[in-house]
């Protein structure tokens, strides 16, 4: 089983639709990240974050840390949200800070 | 600033050629990485450093080796291809602290025939 899990896979809706991911992990944690890859591109930090709520523009993520869950929420989706959208988790490993991904999340959003 | 750059951004190779490659960032960064990306795999760690002069095996590291002589430059070369290491390889960089977001460079699509 993967140290950091997310679901679904792949999610495809409507322009304007709101929009969920979610991120599930099982190891201790000093901070969780999510990324952004738009198709052949590059990739792109969206959040950091360690406790609570960060909003930016149309994204939200939130973590809860009991739970070991984060969920990135994207309100009124427009086609170019469509990327691939990845958890990742910062751990210390042999003394140093590394970074374990998920397996992303495809998201299409169709006009 | 550039942020974290890469060099190439794109290469064909035949099985056995060997190849640098570089990746620079200017943010002065304590911390660079190398991760491979393959469908269906996600991001996997090669190879990283905590400092100039320092470099330390990461999830994935063989066939590949890294050098770090200077701060701001990160290499990772391959001795003698093999088809297995076709991918997409990212750079990343950090500062210090468990608190910094790591940032990444474009890629370099690297295709071994």
């Amino acid at each position: 089983k993967n140290e950091v899990e997310q679901s679904p896979q792949n999610l495809t809706a409507q322009e304007g639709e709101f929009i969920t991911i979610n991120c599930s992990y099982s190891v201790g944690i000093s901070a969780l990240h999510w990324l952004q890859q738009h198709p052949g591109g590059g990739i792109v930090s969206l959040f950091m974050l360690s406790s609570g709520k960060k909003k930016h523009g149309r994204l939200i993520a939130t973590i809860n840390i009991q739970e070991k869950h984060s969920s990135l929420h994207i309100t009124a989706s427009h086609p170019r949200d469509s990327a691939v959208y990845i958890c990742a988790v910062s751990k210390v490993i042999q003394g140093a800070q590394k970074l374990v991904f998920g397996q992303g999340t495809r998201l299409t959003i169709n006009p | 600033n550039a942020g974290v750059t890469q060099t190439p951004k794109f290469r064909v190779l035949k099985t056995g050629q060997s190849m640098t490659l570089l990746c620079a960032q200017d943010m002065n960064h304590e911390y660079m990485y190398w991760y491979r990306q393959d469908p269906g795999m996600g991001l996997r760690l090669i190879h990283y450093s905590v400092g100039e002069g320092t470099t330390a095996k990461g999830e994935v590291p063989d066939g590949y080796n890294v050098s770090r002589l200077k701060k701001q430059n990160f290499l990772l070369g391959l001795e003698s291809a093999a088809p297995s290491q076709t991918s997409v390889y990212f750079c990343a960089s950090r500062g210090r602290g468990y608190y910094n977001e790591q940032f990444f460079g474009p890629g370099t699509r690297l295709t071994v025939l």
